[in-house]
């Protein structure tokens, strides 16, 4: 069926060095992509999200890239700190009847001091 | 401001009893989500209001399932005879009218034994 995946479920990174998270996708008819953080016993928050016909979309230290031609998106994050460590999670939304986030399994990134 | 709550926190069930989780979403959000997130795994899907209407819920997974939302604020998730299975995090999460936004409760950890 079709769904969005990631292709880690880990990644440690040095505090202060960029993240680079990862995620794939199958359905060519999602209007939005939306990255969520997820800390340990609290429910998913937003981060940024991307409409289908962007390539690319700035926020506060974060950046998400959309490669509609490889059904890729990622999530970087400059300078990497410890408040960082948590589950991401990308997520795709359809406008329509159907209103619902589709998410992936998500990548648990640790930051090492 | 005050965000999405949910009460109870941790719910212990025997298998087989009725349980009720309750949601109280952020004020003047229209719609309301009901996600179930399992060990390990991103949110899925339950069910979707638009106010009081309930105008998706084909992700409830039984007919043991049951949501309402009778005057498009709070809303309570039923679950009937509650199987081993049905342990999880549920999820609540509101919005306004960017529905791909969504801000999500703490969960309410459901255990059955």
């Amino acid at each position: 069926g079709e769904s969005v995946g990631l292709h880690l479920p880990t990644l440690s990174v040095q505090e202060g060095d960029n993240s680079i998270i990862n995620c794939a996708y199958s359905n060519s008819a999602s209007d939005y992509f939306i990255w969520y953080k997820q800390e340990s016993g609290k429910g998913p928050q937003f981060i940024i999200d991307i409409r289908s016909n962007m390539d690319k979309r700035q926020g506060q230290r974060v950046t998400v890239l959309l490669n509609k031609t490889v059904k890729h998106l990622s999530l970087q994050i400059a300078a990497t700190q410890p408040g960082d460590s948590a589950v991401y999670f990308c997520a795709d939304f359809r406008d329509g009847s159907a209103r619902q986030l589709t998410f992936g399994s998500g990548t648990q990134l640790t930051v090492l001091p | 401001g005050a965000g999405v709550s949910q009460s109870p926190r941790y719910k212990v069930a025997k298998r087989g009893q009725d349980v009720a989780l309750r949601c109280d979403p952020i004020s003047g959000h229209v719609s309301l989500f009901w996600y179930q997130q399992a060990l390990g795994q991103g949110p899925e899907f339950l069910t979707y209001f638009q106010n009081e209407a309930q105008l998706d819920k084909s992700g409830l997974p039984s007919d043991r399932f049951f949501a309402e939302r009778p005057e498009g604020s709070v809303s309570t998730l039923k679950i009937q005879r509650t199987q081993q299975e049905d342990s999880a995090v549920y999820l609540c999460a509101s919005s306004t009218y960017r529905d791909y936004e969504q801000y999500f409760g703490p969960g309410t950890r459901l255990t059955v034994t």
